[in-house]
């Protein structure tokens, strides 16, 4: 069961900025541990798009950039293009007895 | 390069059993926390165990705690799932996933299917 709420679509036009919220509890990002953002193509596993709340793994362009704030983090994706068509997910630890838990997930549409 | 490879999915009827593999290499697997998360066809995301490094420590979601297990062999750079007493809901894309520690999961596998059907 996800705990973190995300939109579950949005959507932009090439080259436009959207971005993408994850709100959690005091049990997970408001008890101050890091929030992290995957990619997920059609047909293929998901892959690590920021890390650390803010962080981009090498190759992640500088695109995608990660924020966040007392219960809640967001994501973001400037100069949206089509190749960023995917569904995207942010992770955060929890003090609950499941340690680890997803978001809902968010499917991008380039319009 | 890190790569982490899963095997053992397949059919299997409610109230049986499967075991999952992930074989990886690139990294030094004593090293790190290792996890699976499943993905129910079209839905999301779902973390489902966790084990440290040396194997001591294993954690489990509430969803399959008492019949899930996983272990690990690090002379082997292997990863294990045993799913017993399967369930319908259990039916999935399981995934591995190279952990790091609070950080989240920066490395995944392709991923292997679970289906629980009659």
């Amino acid at each position: 069961q996800s705990v973190l709420t995300q939109p579950p679509s949005v959507s932009g036009a090439p080259g436009q900025r959207v971005t993408i919220s994850c709100t959690g509890t005091s049990s997970n990002i408001g008890a101050r541990y890091d929030v992290h953002w995957y990619q997920q193509l059609p047909g293929t596993a998901p892959k690590l798009l920021i890390y650390g709340n803010i962080n981009r793994p090498a190759g992640v362009p500088d695109r995608f950039s990660g924020s966040k704030s007392d219960t809640s983090a967001s994501l973001a994706i400037s100069g949206l293009q089509a190749e960023d068509e995917a569904d995207y997910y942010c992770s955060s630890y929890t003090i609950t007895s499941t340690p680890y838990v997803f978001g809902t997930g968010s499917k991008v549409t380039v319009l | 390069e890190v790569q982490l490879l899963e095997s053992g999915g397949g059919l299997v009827q409610p109230g049986g059993s499967l075991r999952l593999s992930c074989a990886v290499s690139g990294f030094t697997f004593t090293n790190f926390i290792m996890s699976w998360v499943r993905q129910p066809p079209g839905e999301g995301l779902e973390w489902v165990s966790a084990i440290s490094g040396s194997g001591g420590s294993t954690f489990y979601a509430d969803s399959v705690k008492g019949r899930f297990t996983i272990s690990r062999d690090n002379s082997k750079n292997t990863m294990y799932l045993q799913m017993k007493s399967l369930r319908a809901e259990d039916t999935a894309v399981y995934y591995c996933a190279k952990t790091i520690g609070a950080a989240g999961f920066d490395y995944w596998g392709q991923g292997t299917l679970v289906t629980v059907s009659s």
